[in-house]
């Protein structure tokens, strides 16, 4: 079964420094969406993907998160500079871009700030 | 805009013993909802969704939910609860012609007791 894809699972940083967080969709999917999970919260959106253009970034903190999705495939989310209450799971998901559609999440990537 | 409110944080039930999650949902229109299970340190698995037609939907691993509209409910049900179904269940909405965004209700931890 087609998974996405995320990588690192796991980042520790010392704040002030800048990460990033890569996500490969599954094969085919057109949208592409970033979610924050505080510890002991829901998922919140901060960035959606519909191939390569961004739908909807209101949510992300521009002054210091970015985004990009290249060539409507993999994705990367970058902090800097990262702050203490950046720490958090970082999720990527996909789903096909139709109407209903169905979010596909991958594994996180669970980010703490020092 | 629209709001998922899961009353219980936490649950504790037996094994073996069945099992009820509650969700209410805030929106003007009849949304897609979703059930997503999160195990600790790992992402979400879609269980089940509703989009439309029969109210009452199966999900994996013996899940099923029922859609109420006169409730705005969307209760997440199990007849008998296995020790591996403790974790974290996320109910979420999806808002029709939004670009399939979701939003997700706060969680509720389940605990099973031996």
């Amino acid at each position: 079964e087609a998974e996405v894809a995320q990588s690192p699972r796991y980042k520790i940083t010392e704040k002030s420094q800048a990460v990033a967080f890569w996500c490969d969709p599954i094969s085919g999917h057109a949208t592409l969406y970033w979610y924050r999970q505080i510890l002991g919260q829901g998922p919140e959106l901060l960035v959606q993907f519909q191939d390569e253009s961004v739908v909807d970034d209101s949510q992300l903190p521009k002054d210091r998160f970015s985004a990009e999705r290249l060539k409507g495939v993999d994705s990367t989310l970058k902090i800097q500079p990262a702050e203490l209450g950046d720490s958090a799971m970082y999720l990527c998901a996909s789903s096909l871009g139709v109407t209903p559609d169905t979010q596909y999440f991958g594994p996180g990537t669970r980010l703490t700030v020092l | 805009a629209q709001s998922v409110t899961q009353p219980d944080i936490h649950i504790t039930v037996s094994e073996g013993a069945s099992l009820e999650l509650r969700c209410n949902y805030s929106y003007g229109a009849t949304p897609y909802l979703f059930w997503y299970v999160q195990s600790p340190g790992q992402g979400l698995q879609l269980l089940l969704k509703y989009f439309s037609g029969d109210t009452l939907v199966q999900g994996i691993k013996g899940f099923e939910a029922e859609f109420k509209r006169s409730q705005s409910s969307f209760n997440l049900r199990k007849p008998s609860v296995h020790w591996s179904d403790a974790a974290e269940y996320f109910c979420a909405v999806g808002v029709r012609n939004a670009g399939n965004m979701l939003t997700f209700g706060g969680g509720t931890r389940l605990m099973v007791k031996p």
